[in-house]
């Protein structure tokens, strides 16, 4: 059983670049999370998907930012125009809708230093 | 208003005893659920416990337990005998709207560093 994967798991970038990430949920996990964390925070709600459809954004996601999951697998969280206030651990997690208590699952995270 | 606080930013407990870390809510949502989550310096988040809002006992997994008053809307969690792997950072979350409804991520509070001392 394999967990949530998260690619890259490092990016260094320069301001005003577009930057990727890639998120593989659980095989059999249906819903599908976007968080950000910044130093010293707990995580940040940012999106989340159940199979391919976007069901909420936070107001943390501004329109530089938009998320996939096409064919409600895979998620990419992407970034465009990076600001230093976008240096963040960007964390995924996924769930299933069954099971009492719906815990998440998360990926080791992508930590993206904008320079 | 934070919707979850955790007072203690850090603490230092040792090898062995029992070690409680708070955690309050705010919310006028009936129905939530509440979450403690483990994250070692790897940085991976690590599920560890569960408490329903209409959920009549504790909740308890292993070495862990929830004290849970929701009078007072606290859901405290407790680690018996701590062991060094314990040294994370842990936070607690909220989920409004759970079960039933409320398809939300989690709210985090800003987490507690923990410390185990041999």
């Amino acid at each position: 059983d394999t967990g949530v994967s998260q690619d890259p798991r490092h990016k260094i970038t320069k301001r005003g670049q577009n930057v990727t990430f890639r998120c593989d949920p659980i095989s059999e996990h249906n819903r599908l999370y976007w968080y950000r964390q910044t130093l010293g925070q707990g995580p940040e709600f940012l999106t989340y998907f159940q199979n391919e459809a976007q069901l909420e954004k936070s107001r943390l996601l501004s329109d530089r930012f938009s998320a996939e999951r096409p064919k409600g697998s895979f998620s990419t969280l992407e970034i465009q125009r990076t600001e230093q206030g976008d240096s963040a651990m960007y964390l995924c997690a996924s769930s299933r809708t069954s099971g009492r208590a719906d815990e998440q699952f998360f990926g080791p995270g992508t930590r993206l230093t904008v320079l | 208003a934070q919707k979850i606080t955790q007072t203690q930013p850090g603490m230092f407990v040792q090898e062995k005893e029992a070690v409680t870390l708070d955690c309050t809510y705010d919310t006028s949502d009936p129905s939530y659920g509440l979450f403690w989550y483990k994250q070692p310096s790897s940085g991976e988040m690590i599920f560890l416990i569960y408490q329903g809002s209409y959920d009549q006992q504790n909740a308890t997994e292993g070495r862990y337990s929830l004290n849970f008053q929701k009078a007072r809307k606290s859901a405290n969690l407790v680690i018996s005998a701590s062991q060094l792997g314990d040294s994370a950072m842990y936070f607690c979350a909220m989920r409004e709207g759970w079960p039933g409804g409320g398809a939300d991520g989690l709210t985090f509070g800003k987490g507690t560093h923990l410390i185990i001392q041999p």
